[in-house]
């Protein structure tokens, strides 16, 4: 089982949609998380820290349920600009070790 | 502010050849210290990962090995390079503490 899953997309959706990612981590022990954003052939970027209170930065609202290992990602109002693939990252709390997902693709169309 | 800077930005070298890739950290001291592969269309793939100078982990057995010779300096390198080696390579820092990654902005190499 990999330590870090998520939907395997792409997701194709229209400008205004809303739409969510999901993710589960297998390791209990885990510390901290995080969605990434990547586009391509570039690095990835920091999109926004996950609580376990939830968490909103403008359209972007991130979840985590620790009892389930599951992270969510809900974008409303999307933009062409959130063309991208986004990252589902976990730190581990021993060694400092940070896990990516294998990301999920959304093309947002006009 | 910190910064972090990874060069080359592109590679081509020919199977057999060596490798190294270097990676820098400004701003900041004591930075845990990252290299990630990503293969196209993949996702990124721990290689090593350092807490300290000449502390490095291991998460994956290959042909490279890393080395962290300064507090800020994490270099990748290989003796001689497989067609398998060829990705994205991604270095990273982060506070200690479990805190978020900023990457470098990666070398394409194309082992040929």
């Amino acid at each position: 089982r990999k330590e870090v899953e998520q939907d395997p997309g792409p997701f194709n959706v229209p400008e205004g949609a809303t739409v969510a990612f999901n993710c589960t981590y297998s390791n209990s022990a885990s510390q901290s998380f995080f969605w990434y954003r990547q586009d391509c052939r570039k690095e990835p970027k920091l999109l926004m820290s996950v609580y376990s209170s939830g968490n909103e930065d403008g359209r972007f609202t991130a979840q985590l349920n620790r009892a389930s290992q599951y992270i969510s990602l809900l974008i409303r109002d999307s933009k062409l600009s959130d063309s991208a693939t986004y990252l589902c990252v976990v730190t581990l709390v021993a060694g400092f070790k940070t896990i990516f997902g294998a990301g999920t693709r959304l093309f947002v169309k006009a | 502010s910190q910064t972090i800077h990874q060069w080359p930005a592109t590679l081509v070298q020919p199977v057999g050849s060596p490798l190294s890739l270097e990676c820098t950290v400004e701003g900041t001291s004591n930075p845990n210290l990252y290299w990630y592969r990503q293969a196209a269309g993949r996702g990124l793939q721990l290689l090593f990962y350092s807490v300290g100078i000449g502390q490095i982990s291991s998460e994956v057995p290959q042909n490279l090995s890393a080395s962290r010779p300064q507090d800020r300096q994490f270099i990748l390198s290989s003796k001689k390079l497989l067609l398998s080696d060829s990705g994205f390579y991604l270095c990273a820092w982060g506070g200690q503490g479990n805190e978020k990654l900023f990457f470098g902005s990666g070398t394409q190499l194309s082992v040929l």
